[in-house]
C-alpha cells in the first residue's frame, strides 16, 4: 500500500525565517509527487515533481525531489504570516487512474 | 473561469440518515475524484469517476457510492451515516491527460450527530 510520511507534524517560526518541510514516500510505480497548501478548506496546488534533482520554484517557495532516496523537501524562504497553513504532500502512481495518496500534513504557523 | 465548486458548504445529519454531496468540476476537466479528510489528517481517496464510470476506489465501504453525469458533475452518496463519517469531503477535478494535476473544491463539512 502506498504511504507518505511528512515531518515535522507542526512548527512555529518567526516571520522572515526559512523553513524546510519534509516528505518521504513509498509507492509502487511512482509517477509524481505533489505539494498542496491548505489554509481553511480547499487544498491549493503548489508544485508537481516527476524528475529527480530538478528544483521547482515559485517566488519564495521551492521544492526538489530525490527519487533514489524517496523523499522531497519544500522550502519557504523569508516566511510571512500568510504562509501559515497546512502543507500536504501527495504521491501518484502510474496507471489510468490518478488517485493521490496524502501524508498527514505539516502545520506551519508564522508569527510576527 | 470557475474553479471546482461543491455544495452544500455545511451539513448536519443524524446517525442512520443518508446524504448526497455535489461537485462541479473545473471547466475543461472530465475526471472527478472524491476524498474524505478527517480532522488533523490528510485527505483519503474514496473513488474516482471518468466517463460516468467509477474508475478506481479506495478502502471505503459500499455505503459510499457515487455518480457522474454527462456534464462531468458528480455526486457522492453516503448511506446509514455513522459518527465516524463526520469529516470534510473534498472533490477534485482533473483532465484525462497523464500529467494533469488535481484541483480541489472548497469541500463540504459533514457533521453526524
Amino acid at each position: 500500500e502506498d504511504k507518505v510520511v511528512q515531518s515535522p507534524l507542526s512548527l512555529v517560526v518567526h516571520e522572515g525565517d526559512t523553513v524546510t518541510l519534509n516528505c518521504s514516500y513509498e509507492v509502487t510505480n511512482f509517477r509524481s509527487l505533489l505539494w498542496y497548501k491548505q489554509e481553511k478548506k480547499a487544498p491549493t496546488f503548489l508544485f508537481m515533481l516527476t524528475s529527480s534533482g530538478i528544483e521547482k520554484k515559485s517566488g519564495r517557495l521551492s521544492s526538489i525531489l530525490d527519487k533514489k532516496e524517496l523523499f522531497s523537501i519544500l522550502n519557504i524562504t523569508a516566511t510571512q504570516t500568510g504562509d501559515s497553513a497546512v502543507y500536504l504532500c501527495a504521491v501518484r502512481a502510474t496507471g489510468t487512474a490518478s488517485k493521490l495518496t496524502f501524508g498527514t500534513g505539516t502545520r506551519l504557523q508564522v508569527t510576527l | 473561469d470557475a474553479g471546482v465548486t461543491q455544495s452544500p458548504t455545511h451539513l448536519i445529519k443524524t446517525r442512520g440518515q443518508q446524504v448526497t454531496l455535489r461537485c462541479s468540476p473545473k471547466s475543461g476537466h472530465d475526471t472527478v475524484s472524491w476524498y474524505q479528510q478527517a480532522l488533523g489528517q490528510g485527505p483519503q481517496f474514496i473513488f474516482q469517476y471518468y466517463e460516468e464510470e467509477e474508475r478506481q476506489r479506495g478502502n471505503f465501504p459500499d455505503r459510499f457510492s457515487g455518480h457522474q453525469f454527462p456534464n462531468y458533475s458528480s455526486e457522492l452518496n453516503v448511506n446509514a451515516l455513522l459518527l465516524g463519517d463526520s469529516a470534510l469531503y473534498l472533490c477534485a477535478s482533473s483532465g484525462s491527460g497523464r500529467t494533469d494535476t488535481q484541483y480541489f473544491g472548497p469541500g463540504t463539512r459533514l457533521t453526524v450527530l
